[in-house]
């Protein structure tokens, strides 16, 4: 089936030591879209991607930086992950372009705990 | 004002209840309305997605939009334990490929 991949789905990281985490999708969309959920709380976008182009929230830390090589895939680099930066990461795919309603598939998250 | 607000919860129901599960949002503008689930651990999937103002209904779930009050509601009827998750709405700002605007999502129990 389509879908979109993440990993690790865990990922046990030390204070300051730098995380990758990856996203692959085999639905051929444009947009991809990074976001952070900390417990009880709405996801927030970090970055997205209409192909190459990329977008970057006003507020998301210079600590966090993205790459997407191809359509299929985009990974998202932590350089020096705080404890405020563990959280579930979302990676989220939607065709793009067109009018109409936005609807994103989103993978299963990673976890990312930091010691 | 944040652009959409729901109440966190969590909502304990009884097996077989009903539930209302709300959002508000302050922009007149917002045509299209979606509702995502997310299990415990996993990320969000759609449920159901409204554009403009009126019902929609799927199987138990129905989507409710009152654009006046600028408030939408999704019931559940007959719910079931494993509805049990957190209920998301989510709304983009406009169309195309704005990011969506989601609401802190509601964490609901269903209790066989």
């Amino acid at each position: 089936d389509a879908m979109v991949i993440q990993n690790p789905r865990y990922q046990v990281t030390q204070f300051g030591k730098p995380v990758t985490l990856s996203c692959s999708q085999t639905l051929n969309h444009n947009v991809m879209y990074w976001y952070q959920q900390k417990s009880s709380q709405a996801p927030k976008l970090l970055f997205h991607y209409y192909d190459k182009d990329f977008n970057n929230e006003a507020d998301t830390p210079d600590n966090f930086q993205s790459r997407r090589p191809n359509t299929s895939f985009c990974f998202l680099d932590i350089r020096s992950p705080g404890l405020g930066d563990a959280a579930m990461y979302l990676c989220a795919t939607t065709l793009g372009g067109g009018s109409g309603a936005n609807v994103l598939t989103f993978g299963a998250g990673s976890r990312l705990t930091v010691l | 004002q944040k652009e959409v607000e729901q109440d966190p919860g969590p909502l304990s129901v009884p097996e077989g209840a009903i539930v209302s599960l709300n959002c508000t949002y302050s922009n007149s503008a917002f045509q299209y309305f979606m509702w995502y689930r997310q299990y415990s651990r996993k990320g969000p999937e759609l449920l159901m997605y409204t554009y403009s103002s009126g019902n929609k209904e799927d199987g138990r779930f129905t989507a409710q939009v009152d654009k006046s009050s600028k408030y939408i509601s999704l019931f559940i009827r007959d719910s079931q334990p494993s509805d049990s998750a957190t209920y998301l709405c989510a709304i983009p700002p406009n169309s195309g490929n704005t990011p969506l605007v989601f609401g802190k999502g509601t964490r609901l129990s269903v209790i066989a």
